[in-house]
């Protein structure tokens, strides 16, 4: 089945700086990549997603870049704003019936620091 | 809409207590899943299911079970609760088709003593 890595796990960054978050997945059939932030005691919430025909994808301050060879994509914060601190989960999966399933990586928590 | 929605959103449940995990979604979705979340694990989909009357297992099913009877309703069962199954537990939905944004309820935080 699919495998989803994420690194790393924590990252601390200066209010107004960018972050980056990347992750790996394992099977090339996957074409769904999601980014879900949560934060704390709160419900996951979508925040950007990218298919595979398409390479980036930005929405305002956030983007999110694929590498479909390489099978990684990153999650790209800029002007990062204290209310970005929360965890970012990255996750990968097909598109119907089964292959809708999507498998999560572990989560990064990412500290903007005021 | 209410969009997703769960109860409880906390219980205590003593080794070996059954109960129930009750998930609705007001949105029309064909397609629902179970996660359980622990700390630093990310979310492991425990089950999941297509349309009413279609289950199948996700990644951790073992010590659950589940229904769904109607498109709205896809509740998660707990027969024989133990420690490992302390955790916070997420219902989402999506619907088929091309609009792949999978929607998370509000989660219901268990703790088995």
């Amino acid at each position: 089945g699919e495998n989803v890595e994420q690194h790393p796990s924590t990252l601390s960054v200066q209010e107004g700086d960018s972050a980056v978050i990347k992750c790996t997945y394992s099977d090339s059939a996957s074409n769904y990549f999601p980014w879900y932030k949560q934060e704390l005691g709160k419900r996951p919430q979508l925040i950007i997603d990218i298919r595979s025909n398409v390479g980036e994808k930005k929405d305002q301050r956030i983007a999110v870049t694929l590498n479909k060879t390489a099978k990684h994509f990153s999650l790209h914060i800029t002007e990062t704003q204290p209310e970005d601190s929360a965890v970012y989960f990255c996750a990968a999966s097909g598109d119907t019936g089964a292959n809708s399933k999507l498998t999560f990586g572990k989560g990064i928590t990412l500290s903007v620091r005021p | 809409n209410a969009g997703v929605t769960q109860t409880p959103k906390f219980r205590i449940l003593k080794i070996g207590q059954s109960m129930t995990l009750q998930c609705t979604q007001d949105m029309n979705h064909n397609y629902m899943y179970w996660y359980r979340q622990d700390p630093g694990m990310g979310l492991k989909l425990i089950y999941y299911s297509v349309g009413a009357g279609i289950t199948d297992k996700g990644e951790v099913p073992n010590g659950y079970n589940v229904s769904r009877s109607t498109t709205e309703d896809f509740p998660l069962r707990l027969e024989l609760a133990a420690p490992s199954q302390t955790s916070v537990y997420f219902c989402a939905s999506r619907k088929p088709g091309q609009i792949y944004e999978q929607y998370f309820g509000p989660g219901t935080r268990l703790t088995v003593t």
